[in-house]
């Protein structure tokens, strides 16, 4: 099994531009997450969808949108990007939602905008 | 709000020494605790995890006693080693979500010297 793959890697992007990340995990979860990643923050949730065919906001959703698109693939877009999205970007997924569940997370993607 | 707050780094010690990172957190109801870790250029991974008051999660050595009373969770291990260096997260997930979001501390940068 890979678990939670996520592309690409590595992103440039120019202010306004937009562009997708990819994220899928092989492991049947139900649920699943986008968080960013900024010095000193910790991580921070930006989306997240329960289960196949619902989404919800997290904590940072502001200029983000997701799509859920099979059970097994959940991807983050940016519509228009902005030099304040300059982070690293993680996928995660989890067997169920509920507070006791352990989350698996997806190696990141490094995303620079200019 | 629910909110997780642990130690600063860095923290650099020697091989062999005695680890303890500090973890304490503001919650309503009784959230579960995790201890992830952040291996350089990898996403994070759980190290250890406890869902009810005096559970102790361990693993790889790392211990973790979930204290209701002092609103507690730090990470401990006995002997550290140089493949322990890494980013530590303290986290809890709020009980009465319907998903399991995940509140993530800063993050504590551990370096082991040889």
């Amino acid at each position: 099994n890979a678990g939670v793959t996520q592309t690409p890697k590595f992103q440039v992007l120019k202010t306004g531009q937009s562009m997708t990340l990819q994220c899928a995990q092989d492991m049947n979860h139900n649920s699943m997450y986008w968080y960013r990643q900024d010095p000193g923050m910790g991580l921070r949730l930006i989306y997240y969808s329960a289960s196949e065919g619902t989404t919800d906001k997290g904590e940072v959703p502001n200029g983000y949108n997701v799509s859920r698109l099979n059970k097994r693939e959940f991807s983050l877009r940016l519509e228009s990007a902005a030099p304040s999205q300059t982070s690293v970007y993680f996928c995660a997924s989890s067997e169920n939602p509920g507070s006791q569940e352990t989350q698996y997370f997806g190696p990141g993607t490094r995303l620079l905008v200019l | 709000g629910n909110s997780v707050t642990q130690m600063e780094g860095p923290v650099t010690l020697s091989e062999e020494a005695f680890l303890t990172i500090n973890c304490t957190y503001t919650a309503t109801g009784y959230p579960s605790l995790f201890w992830y870790v952040q291996y350089p250029g990898e996403g994070l991974q759980l190290l250890l995890k406890a869902t009810k008051a005096d559970d102790k999660g361990s693993n790889k050595g790392f211990e973790a006693t979930y204290r209701k009373e002092t609103t507690s969770f730090h990470l401990e291990k006995g002997s550290v080693q140089v493949s322990d260096s890494a980013v530590y997260f303290c986290a809890l997930t709020d009980p009465y979500s319907s998903a399991s979001k995940i509140i993530f501390g800063s993050g504590t940068r551990l370096s082991i010297r040889p």
